[in-house]
């Protein structure tokens, strides 16, 4: 299993600003990813992160608003840049080692005001 | 492109009733499946997953799924409720022997335990 620490755990925010939330996996894992989770709903993905290259994102996310880095097996960070109250979510990092279940951090809860 | 249907965003049961939380997936090959429970202002627990073999999969908190291949359904069950059970349990899939690693869930079900 892989223990994944998030931070920072919650957040209140002014709009027009960015957040860079951090994760970090206990043990090295082929897979990351971060997911959106909107107040009362699913987990929507918002991109996965790969190592030493870009991140792959899925429709409707771009890189200039969620920029994200991998630079090693063990972290990654989402930036929400920009921010305006639409943004105001749970962001859930993931880690996955092959076809293994996925692991979650404890999710970073967002408010922009 | 796979998809996760769970029907019933609320279900409520009464505290030693039988719990079943409904997950039915759309995939042309059978896919990895998972279920995840949250609890508030937590992250995602995995309960249990079908990966091969047995189709009938027991996981943690006394709770089992068994997948039926003829039904494309990977349902969630529990004999008796207890009142720790109330949380949000969210359906997952991934498929296989593709470069596509991530999750697809489910709209997620709310379960309320009744005293």
């Amino acid at each position: 299993s892989a223990v994944i620490s998030q931070k920072p755990s919650r957040d209140i925010c002014q709009r027009g600003t960015s957040l860079t939330i951090q994760c970090q996996v206990d043990s090295q894992v082929t897979m990351m990813f971060w997911y959106r989770q909107q107040p009362g709903q699913s987990l929507t993905l918002i991109a996965t992160a790969n190592q030493g290259s870009e991140a792959t994102y899925e429709s409707g996310f771009v890189i200039d608003k969620f920029p994200i880095s991998r630079p090693n097996l063990t972290f990654s960070t989402l930036t929400v840049s920009n921010m305006s109250p639409e943004d105001s979510s749970i962001y859930l990092c993931s880690a996955r080692q092959g076809f293994t279940e996925a692991f979650f951090g404890q999710g970073t809860r967002l408010t922009v005001v | 492109a796979q998809s996760v249907t769970q029907l019933g965003s609320h279900v409520s049961v009464s505290e030693g009733a039988l719990v079943l939380l409904r997950c039915n997936y759309s995939s042309s090959v059978p896919p990895y499946l998972f279920w995840y429970v949250q609890y508030p202002n937590q992250g995602l627990q995995l309960l249990l997953k079908y990966t091969t073999g047995a189709t009938l999969v027991k996981g943690i908190n006394g709770f089992e799924a068994e997948f039926k291949k003829s039904e494309t359904s990977f349902h969630l069950t529990k004999p008796s409720a207890h009142m720790s059970d109330a949380a949000e349990y969210f359906c997952a899939v991934s498929e296989r022997d593709t470069g596509r690693r991530a999750l697809t869930f489910g709209s997620g079900t709310r379960l309320q335990v009744q005293p």
